[in-house]
């Protein structure tokens, strides 16, 4: 079974832009939603992003998601030092798995 | 609110086998689909398998297909993993995960996690 390809590291100031990208297929992202998990330093995974470009309740409006083609994207705006966590994408594959991505950590 | 707690994890030798639990509460339990995602030690996330509300239909990534068990006891509100022939790679925390509907297939994701429990696969 494939994974979903992240880049390993991302950075940023207090106050920057940091987009994250997350590579799939057709099979997985070209054909199902896209879903965000943040893993904050010896915690549980929390949902960040669902159905590509939503947020749950509480989750600020800091983190956006996106989605084109057999790709999507995750953005935290006005980077703040709680935002220090590990990223993770994630989608259905059309064989019958769930996928996560390869995992991104954002320092800021 | 909900409320999802694991146990049962433990050192175990290679070949062996246990049983993880996942005690649920908040939510009415035989609703929803639940799963299990294990993360090795300084890894990243794998899901592992999901289990539709009614425990009648059952999804397995395929390292794990043949080994693992996952069930559902409904009644008690308690998700079940049963582990066969443990191996070396299958040392990990293990998260019980809240799915938003009742079938994987109606749009899958986990929308609550419990904290985990470690399994050790060691001689």
């Amino acid at each position: 079974q494939s994974v979903l390809t992240q880049p390993p590291s991302a950075s940023g100031t207090p106050g920057q832009r940091v987009t994250i990208s997350c590579s799939g297929s057709s099979s997985n992202i070209g054909t199902n939603y896209v879903y965000w998990y943040q893993q904050l330093p010896g915690t549980a995974p929390k949902l960040l992003i669902y159905r590509n470009d939503q947020r749950p309740s509480g989750v600020p409006d800091r983190f956006s998601g996106s989605k084109s083609g057999t790709s999507a994207s995750l953005a935290i705006s006005g980077l703040r030092s709680e935002d220090e966590a590990d990223y993770y994408c994630a989608a259905w594959d059309d064989s019958l798995s769930e996928l996560f991505g390869t995992g991104t950590r954002v320092t800021v | 609110e909900v409320q999802l707690v694991e146990s049962g994890g433990d050192l175990v030798q290679p070949g062996g086998s246990l049983r993880l639990s996942c005690a649920a509460s908040g939510f009415t339990f035989s609703a929803y689909a639940m799963s299990w995602v294990r993360q090795a030690p300084g890894k990243g996330l794998e899901w592992v398998s999901g289990i539709r509300g009614g425990g009648d239909i059952t999804y397995y990534t395929d390292s794990v297909k043949g080994r693992f068990t996952i069930s559902r006891d409904n009644s008690k509100s308690t998700l079940y993993l049963h582990i066969d022939g443990l191996r070396a790679e299958d040392t990990a925390v293990y998260y019980c995960a809240k799915n938003p509907n009742y079938d994987i297939l109606s749009g899958y994701y986990f929308e609550y996690w419990g904290q985990g429990t470690l399994v050790t696969v060691s001689s």
